[in-house]
């Protein structure tokens, strides 16, 4: 089975600072890695992915994640965040190349300081 | 925007009453997927369905039970409402066939059992 850890619940930043959200995944077979975004009051929308092939991803938003099969991480980068990212972050991981449900970490909380 | 609504959006109901939550989707897709989600648990999976009269259990089944009489309805219901079902429930659908596998999801429900 695959699980997720998000090593950090809130993470506080300045705007326009560089921000990074942690992710760690266990697993003992191939997986794929994913990361959402929730906005306040709302559902959660796909940010970027990771299938295979290149280890650095980019998404929406500005938004880039490295997968690091050695450290089994994923984390989420963003080089400057605005007030508008505010919103919480999940990461997700599922098993490589079956259509088995998503495994969900317990998120993070993006508090972007004007 | 995947097209998946979720009625209702809101409910307010007693302990002990049954109740029904609705996915509908206009993608076609195969698998759907009910998760909850509460402070500091993530999203959890509860029920899935792989097709149509074809669903299989989540982490966290217990109490729940699920229908898919049709391709685009998913229903969720719980038998006799408790307090510990108070939580925001999010209908999710992702295709089949060769992947990338993604989840889209919908708007959520929010429940209050009193």
């Amino acid at each position: 089975a695959q699980s997720v850890t998000q090593l950090d619940s809130q993470v506080p930043v300045f705007e326009e600072a560089p921000v990074e959200l942690r992710c760690n995944y266990s697993s003992s077979v191939s997986v794929y890695l994913f990361w959402y975004v929730q906005y306040p009051n709302q559902g959660l929308q796909l940010l970027l992915k990771y299938l295979s092939g290149s280890t650095l991803v980019k998404g929406i938003n500005g938004f880039e994640a490295e997968f690091n099969k050695s450290q089994t991480s994923f984390h989420l980068r963003k080089p400057s965040v605005h007030i508008s990212d505010t919103a919480e972050y999940f990461c997700a991981v599922t098993r490589a190349a079956r259509n088995t449900p998503l495994v969900f970490g317990k998120g993070t909380r993006l508090s972007v300081i004007a | 925007d995947a097209g998946i609504t979720q009625s209702p959006r809101h409910k307010v109901t007693e302990t002990g009453t049954p109740v029904t939550l609705r996915c509908h989707q206009t993608e076609n897709h195969r698998y759907m997927y009910w998760y909850r989600q509460d402070p500091g648990h993530g999203l959890r999976l509860i029920h899935y369905s792989y097709g149509v009269k074809d669903t299989d259990k989540g982490e966290v089944s217990d109490g729940y039970s699920v229908s898919r009489s049709k391709t685009e309805d998913f229903l969720l219901t719980l038998e006799s409402a408790t307090s510990s079902q108070t939580s925001v429930y999010f209908c999710a659908i992702s295709e089949s066939g060769g992947g990338p596998y993604e989840q889209y999801f919908g708007p959520g429900t929010r429940l209050t059992v009193t």
